[in-house]
């Protein structure tokens, strides 16, 4: 059972354009939620988190939304640059027992063209 | 910044032979992490450790996989016998408690071909 799930395995967007990423999740009790970058052949990276009291967070060029009614959040990269083509990965935390361990999603593979 | 390590960065190894992977978290980092990370999927928790106890291993294959962490700081994680089946990356994470929600500090990882 696939608890948190990124539909598009892939995106490719212009340089100076905006990227979405996209992020659906099943388990109503999850109560913290991230977005990590991973390069090749390194570990994920932290990029931008997002408590459930809140429906948005800001952080530079990146902004996370929440959307808890839709179980969904979204990653938006605002301008896109090439150093930005990653693979990009949704988790979340949270619920009866939390230990705090992550729960991610497959990835989705993110192409910034210049 | 404190930086989670890892070693080896790749291993490769015959199938039905054995290995192992260490980890050294953060200093302070009470809660510490094993993650196995297949080509094209998310990374999945294999074990987590709060200081030197197991508190989640209900995905390890016991049958094959063991860790442990003795004193509370590094980890260790071994495979025995190896089956092609575990070629994956294998990421070490560590967090400074468990109680609150927090980011996971990740290491660059082991990856594993096994042959």
């Amino acid at each position: 059972d696939q608890q948190v799930k990124q539909n598009s395995p892939s995106l490719s967007v212009q340089e100076g354009r905006i990227s979405i990423l996209n992020c659906d999740y099943t388990n109503s009790m999850f109560d913290y939620f991230l977005w990590y970058k991973k390069y090749p052949a390194e570990g994920p990276t932290f990029l931008i988190s997002i408590s459930s009291i809140k429906d948005k967070n800001e952080d530079g060029r990146f902004t996370v939304f929440l959307n808890k009614s839709a179980k969904h959040l979204s990653l938006h990269i605002v301008p896109s640059q090439p150093g930005d083509s990653a693979v990009y990965f949704c988790a979340a935390s949270g619920g009866s027992g939390n230990t705090g361990k992550l729960i991610f999603g497959q990835g989705t593979t993110l192409q910034v063209k210049p | 910044e404190a930086e989670v390590a890892q070693s080896p960065r790749y291993k490769i190894t015959e199938k039905s032979q054995a290995v192992a992977f260490w980890c050294d978290p953060i200093s302070g980092h009470a809660t510490l992490y094993w993650y196995r990370q297949i080509l094209g999927q998310g990374p999945e928790l294999l074990v987590q450790f709060q200081d030197e106890s197991v508190v989640d291993d209900s995905q390890l294959p016991k049958d094959r996989f063991s860790a442990e962490r003795l004193k509370g700081v590094d980890s260790t994680l071994k495979i025995q016998p190896a089956e092609l089946g575990d070629s994956a990356m294998y990421l070490c994470a560590s967090s400074f408690h468990a109680t609150a929600p927090e980011k996971l500090f990740f290491g660059s990882g082991t990856q594993l071909s096994v042959l």
